[in-house]
């Protein structure tokens, strides 16, 4: 079945500086990925999700890319800010016959000083 | 629109106890999942649902019922509550498998 690897655990970086988080997954049938961020005791939100059709996507100052031959994307943030403090999960979708869902990585600390 | 809505928030079983922890979506969502995440940890899938009376396992089922009479809603069951139980547990609803999920807050249970 489907395995997400996600790194770093954890990353800190200073405020304004580039933030990249990696995914690997293991299933070459999975089409939709995307990435939540969770800040402390909240629900985690979508904040980009990218599709296996798609090399790139950007959004503001978050981007992802998509390399389906080596089966990983990415999350890139520029110019990070402290509210971009929090964890961040990646996930890949996972089909079982007809039905699907998402497996996720096991979430990436981002800590951005000021 | 209220999204997904779960209750309680927060909730202390002794061990042996069951409770149902409730799930309600306004967004005619027919994908409805359960997800359990430990501290310090990612999100694991208990059960999902692919639309009413249809539901299947995920990663973590063990100790865990659902049932999905309606579209709408998307109650889990906890038999005989062990500590292993204790974490933090996301409803999440979507318009397909594909599709972003939209989370509820999350139910806090301990089980002592």
């Amino acid at each position: 079945g489907e395995n997400v690897e996600q790194h770093p655990s954890t990353l800190s970086v200073q405020e304004g500086d580039s933030a990249v988080i990696k995914c690997t997954y293991s299933d070459s049938a999975s089409n939709y990925f995307p990435w939540y961020k969770q800040e402390l005791g909240k629900r985690p939100q979508l904040i980009i999700d990218i599709r296996s059709n798609v090399g790139e996507k950007k959004d503001q100052r978050i981007a992802v890319t998509l390399n389906k031959t080596a089966k990983h994307f990415s999350l890139h943030i520029t110019e990070t800010q402290p509210e971009d403090s929090a964890v961040y999960f990646c996930a890949a979708s996972r089909f079982v016959g007809s039905q699907g869902n998402l497996i996720f990585g096991k979430g990436t600390k981002l800590s951005v000083k000021p | 629109n209220a999204g997904v809505t779960q209750t309680p928030k927060f909730r202390i079983l002794k061990i042996g106890q069951s409770m149902t922890l409730q799930c309600a979506q306004d967004m005619n969502h027919n994908y409805m999942y359960w997800y359990r995440q430990d501290p310090g940890m990612g999100l694991k899938l208990i059960y999902y649902s692919v639309g009413a009376g249809i539901t299947d396992k995920g990663e973590v089922p063990n100790g865990y019922n659902v049932s999905r009479s309606t579209t709408e809603d998307f109650p889990l069951r906890l038999e005989l509550a062990a500590p292993s139980q204790t974490s933090v547990y996301f409803c999440a609803s979507s318009s397909g498998p594909e599709a972003g999920y939209t989370f509820g807050s999350g139910t806090r249970l301990t089980v002592v």
